[in-house]
């Protein structure tokens, strides 16, 4: 069985960092993407980062582009997002998600399907 | 402002059809890019709905499609029920960002 498993999430303010960390396990880990996504309190899904199975390709959002990094250490089946120069805007619930994959060439690259998630973090950040 | 627009909240009557739109442009779904949707109850994380398109993943109801034309894409539900309730959003990749987003969001409440 597939188990996401968010930590990290604390209450920061802004200019500060953090860093967040997704233990996986119920697969072969190192085969999928896996992406974090975050909700606001009372808003919307916001597509934050995606990371490619192998580790090589990172992709990110706009809003979070040379803020924040997403890593990831497939001998302990973990994804990470460090969080820097954070803003209040910053603040919601931070769900990490296994991509449901496809055929996996010299990497496993993310197709955008979110199919496990987990049930989050949240990180609050003050002004 | 999303990439993606859904009507903010839609109803139906118990038992009644009802669908959910997704309008994009271009730069993503119109762009030839498939479109997922997500379910997500007050509290919970999202759960994929539908993938790439109109494919429900295993244990999703048949009562639940999904469909693609143009720069727009639906989600219809059939047969609604209670535990239905829930906030519907589509996801798409977008070319002109290079990243992928969600839709807004919708609301759906059974009368």
């Amino acid at each position: 069985e597939v188990h996401l498993l968010e930590s990290g999430g604390d209450s920061k303010q802004s200019g500060g960092s953090l860093s967040l960390s997704c233990a996986a396990s119920g697969f072969t880990f190192s085969k999928y993407a896996m992406a974090w996504v975050r909700q606001a309190p009372g808003k919307g899904l916001e597509w934050v980062a995606a990371i490619s199975g192998g580790g090589g390709s990172t992709y990110y959002s706009h809003s979070v582009n040379g803020r924040f990094v997403i890593s990831r250490d497939n001998s302990r089946n973990t994804v990470s997002l460090q969080m820097n120069s954070l803003r209040v805007g910053d603040t919601a619930m931070y769900f990490c998600a296994k991509d449901q994959g496809g055929s996996c060439g010299t990497d496993c690259y993310p197709t955008g399907v979110d199919d496990y998630w987990g049930r989050g973090t949240l990180v609050t950040v003050s002004s | 402002q999303s990439e993606l627009t859904q009507p903010p909240a839609v109803s139906g009557a118990l038992g009644q059809r009802v669908t959910i739109s997704c309008t994009g442009t271009y730069s993503n779904i119109g762009g030839g890019y498939d479109v997922h949707w997500y379910q997500q109850f007050p509290g919970t994380a999202p759960k994929l709905l539908i993938y790439v398109n109109n494919n429900r993943p295993s244990g999703v109801p048949d009562r639940f499609s999904g469909s693609k034309s143009g720069t727009s894409a639906s989600l219809a539900v059939t047969g609604l029920q209670p535990g239905d309730e829930a906030d519907y959003y589509c996801q798409s990749f977008d070319s002109t960002l290079n990243a992928w987003v969600f839709g807004g969001g919708t609301k759906l409440t059974v009368l």
